[in-house]
Order: structure tokens, then C-alpha cells, then sequence
């Protein structure tokens, strides 16, 4: 298994700019988490998915970042307009929920916001 | 909702010797507590975990302990290699639903 993809893996953009990270989890998995990690704050749940459904976004920070899971193998978070300090790494995470309490990452997103 | 405190920030180790890292958590509801292991550039990775019907589980080198009546958890890593070094988080949360709360992560270096 491929595991949890992610891309792009760097993304380097100007204030303004609108940013969409994307996310393919593991096959079969039916769960999919977006978080964000900057040295402040750790690692923060932004919002999760289950069966493409979004079940609780009050992590997102605010309303330039939305999210979508148009399908179960591919799922979608963008930042418009983005700003300096949207700068993080962030991470998607993939699960088989109701069999397995196990996330299994991705290797994530490093965004910087000139 | 949940609080996990881990400590400490970072901790340095002779190879050969143990470390250990600590955490907290405050909602007596959590049943699940997974470490994970994040490596340079990497996303974090599951090593070890445990659940609040269990006091203790060990996998070769890596061990970790859950005192529900504290509240705490505990990964102990034996016979430290230089491998090992990494930024560990704990986490806590209710294995029935999907939220997951980590800790602020501990920078484990291991010297040569």
C-alpha cells in the first residue's frame, strides 16, 4: 500500500494567493483528518471526514480555509486568500473507522505565505 | 473537551540508556492512547498503543503504561539508539468516535 498521499509537498505562494493542498487516503480506509502543525500551536485537528462526509470543522480557523472530500479517495483543503501566518505544515491522516483506532498520516504540506 | 500535557519538551539520552516521556490527559471518557514518532520531514507514525482496559503493553524496546486513576501515561524506550531520535507525541481520545488530542511533542535525542 502506497499509504497516505499528499501533495504538492511544498508550496511557496504570496499573501493573496489562493492555496489547495490535496489528499489521497488509503484505499478502503473511510475516515480522512486534515491537521496543521507549527511549532506555536503542535499539531491541531483542522476537520475530519467520515464516509466523505464532514463531520466537524470547528478546528478550521477560519473562513478562507474550506474543505472538501468529493470522493473517497481524494479530498481537497484550501486557504483563500492566504496570509503569513497560514505558513504550517499540514498533514492529512487516514483511518478505518469502526475497525481500527489507528490514523496513519501522510507526509504532509510544507506551506510558506510571503 | 480534552487537555493532553506531555513532558518534557526535549531530552537527551546516552545510547544504551532509557528515556522516558510522560502525559497527562483530563477527560476520563479517552479509552485509546497512541504514541506517535515523527521524523525529520516526515508525518508522524505510529510506534505504539494502548487502551484503558489494559495497564501495560511492550513491543521489544518500546513499553508503555496508562495509570487511569492519574490520569497518565508513560513510553519508556530501552536500550536508546541513535535511531531513535525523533520528536515523539502522545495522544488521547475515545476510540468510538474519531478525535484524536495530542500533546505538544517531545524532541529525543539520542547521542552517540
Amino acid at each position: 500500500d502506497a499509504g497516505v498521499i499528499q501533495s504538492p509537498r511544498h508550496e511557496v505562494t504570496e499573501m493573496g494567493q489562493e492555496v489547495t493542498l490535496r489528499c489521497k487516503p488509503i484505499s478502503g480506509h473511510n475516515s480522512l483528518f486534515w491537521y496543521r502543525q507549527t511549532m506555536m500551536r503542535g499539531l491541531e485537528l483542522l476537520i475530519y471526514f467520515n464516509n466523505n462526509v464532514p463531520i466537524d470543522d470547528s478546528g478550521m480557523p477560519e473562513d478562507r480555509f474550506s474543505a472538501k472530500m468529493p470522493n473517497a479517495s481524494f479530498s481537497t483543503l484550501k486557504i483563500q486568500p492566504s496570509e503569513p501566518r497560514d505558513s504550517a505544515v499540514y498533514f492529512c491522516a487516514s483511518r478505518l473507522a469502526g475497525l481500527s483506532d489507528t490514523q496513519y498520516f501522510g507526509p504532509g504540506t510544507r506551506l510558506t505565505v510571503l | 473537551g480534552e487537555n493532553v500535557e506531555q513532558h518534557p519538551s526535549t531530552l537527551s539520552v546516552q545510547e544504551g540508556d532509557s528515556a522516558v516521556i510522560k502525559c497527562t490527559y483530563s477527560d476520563s471518557a479517552s479509552n485509546y492512547f497512541p504514541w506517535y514518532k515523527q521524523e525529520l520531514g516526515k508525518g508522524p507514525q505510529l510506534i505504539i498503543d494502548i487502551r484503558s482496559n489494559v495497564g501495560e503493553k511492550k513491543d521489544q524496546r518500546i513499553a508503555v503504561t496508562l495509570n487511569k486513576t492519574a490520569k497518565h501515561f508513560s513510553l519508556h524506550i530501552t536500550e536508546t539508539q541513535p535511531e531513535d531520535s525523533a520528536v515523539y507525541f502522545c495522544a488521547a481520545g475515545v476510540n468510538t468516535g474519531n478525535q484524536f488530542y495530542f500533546g505538544t511533542g517531545t524532541s529525543l535525542t539520542v547521542i552517540p
